[in-house]
């Protein structure tokens, strides 16, 4: 199975910062790497497909990269509606296997 | 609009066994692939499983191999999940959600609501 690694596990920015997390696969999964956000009780939305690809309706400071083995989410100019949890996901294969999730918290 | 719409929470005891159902609308119910994932409190998604709606093929992870059954029942647009052998550690909101559609690889773009299935004795 491939497992998704991403770090780091929590952070802490400033509103208006711009925040990064990485996501690894095991091995290479092409660009079939998605992003997900969820906001504390709530249902998992999706955020980017494809590993660069921008979901309907979602911000434009949110942004992926990678492609193979190594993915980036970036937001760029973070803000206090961007509180969550983001976790990414392999849908090359099945298990669809889910990194551990990034908490992002405004400092 | 799509929409998948989850059964209730359920309380059971270890041991027992849970269905959850899933009754997806506004699309071609066998056009894409559903998925389940679970969540277990202040824990990360877990993904269990995918059915094909179309011809009831199936795949799950490994861990839930010999205790999950997935069906489906186009007539109505629905898919189950069931888990049997409960344990407290099963205790979990489970999450339908849309996948690929035939012929294409795409994450979940919609969800369900959750189900939260509580083990305890």
């Amino acid at each position: 199975d491939i497992q998704m690694t991403q770090s780091p596990s929590s952070l802490s920015a400033s509103v208006g910062d711009r925040v990064t997390i990485t996501c690894r696969a095991s091995q290479g999964i092409r660009n079939y790497l998605a992003w997900y956000q969820q906001k504390p009780g709530k249902v998992p939305e999706l955020l980017i497909y494809a590993a660069s690809t921008l979901q309907s309706g979602v911000p434009s400071r949110f942004s992926g990269s990678g492609s193979g083995t190594d993915f980036t989410l970036t937001i760029s100019g973070l803000q206090p509606e961007d509180v969550a949890t983001y976790y990414c996901q392999n849908y090359d294969s099945a298990p669809r296997t889910f990194g551990q999730g990034t908490k992002v918290e405004i400092k | 609009q799509v929409q998948l719409v989850q059964s209730g929470a359920e309380v059971k005891k270890p041991g027992a066994s849970v269905k959850v159902s899933c009754k997806a609308s506004g699309y071609s119910f066998t056009d894409y692939y559903l998925h389940w994932v679970r969540q277990a409190p202040g824990q990360g998604l877990e993904w269990m499983a995918w059915i094909n709606p179309d011809n009831g093929d199936r795949k799950c992870a490994q861990e839930f191999q010999d205790r999950v059954t997935l069906t489906r029942d186009t007539s109505i647009t629905t898919i189950y999940m069931e888990l049997r052998t409960l344990r407290s550690d099963d205790t979990a909101i489970y999450y339908c959600a849309r996948g690929s559609p035939m012929g294409d690889r795409h994450p979940s773009d919609h969800w369900g609501q959750g189900t939260l299935v509580t083990v305890s004795s």
